[in-house]
């Protein structure tokens, strides 16, 4: 099992739709949660960071779920520039790893 | 903002070949990381920098070694290239304290021929 797995999509959505992607996480000691984003041919960029009670960032909602081991992204009123590839990080207790999901693809469409 | 420099953003080099590729951080962050980024395979750490001269290896340090001889600066050797080499590279750093997210330099697109 990888430690860190996403589906890779593509999530084919129109624009203003909402979308949620799910990435469930192998152990159970991690600590830190980020959610980046990387659009084709760039490196990536950081969208959030997860907070176990949940944060909101203008559209974007990140979730911690400690018992069921994921983290969720929830992109509401999609636009066309929300298109790319989001990523999935996650950093164990203790150490300096962080681990990367291969990343869902998100396509929004007109 | 954080700004991390990667020196080349393409590169092409052949076989047997020593290639250097360097980064350069301006936040003062003592870790700085090497990873490598290939479809299917996300990316994969290939060493990573606590402080000046140290590392340590990361999932795939075959055929790479660093230096971090200056703390803003983190460079990634590739001792003799192979077509197996060929890839993104990106260069990322971040502060010691915990939960910090790590910040990315635009990466190198190497090709070895």
């Amino acid at each position: 099992r990888k430690e860190v797995e996403q589906d890779p999509g593509p999530f084919n959505v129109p624009e203003g739709a909402t979308v949620a992607f799910n990435c469930t996480y192998s152990n159970s000691a991690s600590q830190s949660f980020f959610w980046y984003r990387q659009d084709c041919r760039k490196e990536p960029k950081l969208l959030m960071s997860v907070y176990s009670s949940g944060n909101e960032d203008g559209r974007f909602t990140a979730q911690l779920n400690r018992a069921s081991q994921y983290i969720s992204l929830l992109i509401r009123d999609s636009k066309l520039s929300d298109s790319a590839t989001y990523l999935c990080v996650v950093r164990d207790s203790g150490t300096y790893k962080y681990i990367f999901g291969t990343g869902t693809r998100l396509k929004v469409l007109a | 903002d954080v700004k991390v420099t990667q020196s080349s953003r393409y590169l092409v080099k052949r076989t047997g070949e020593k290639v250097f590729l360097e980064c350069v951080q301006d936040m003062d962050h003592e870790n700085m990381f090497w990873y490598r980024q290939d479809p299917g395979l996300g990316l994969r750490l290939i060493y990573f920098s606590y402080d000046v001269k140290m590392k340590e290896k990361g999932d795939i340090p075959e055929g790479y070694s660093v230096s971090r001889e200056k703390k803003e600066r983190f460079s990634l050797i590739l001792e003799s290239a192979s077509t197996n080499q060929t890839s993104m590279y990106l260069c990322a750093s971040n502060t010691g304290t915990a939960n910090q997210p790590q910040h990315f330099g635009d990466g190198t697109r190497l090709s070895i021929l």
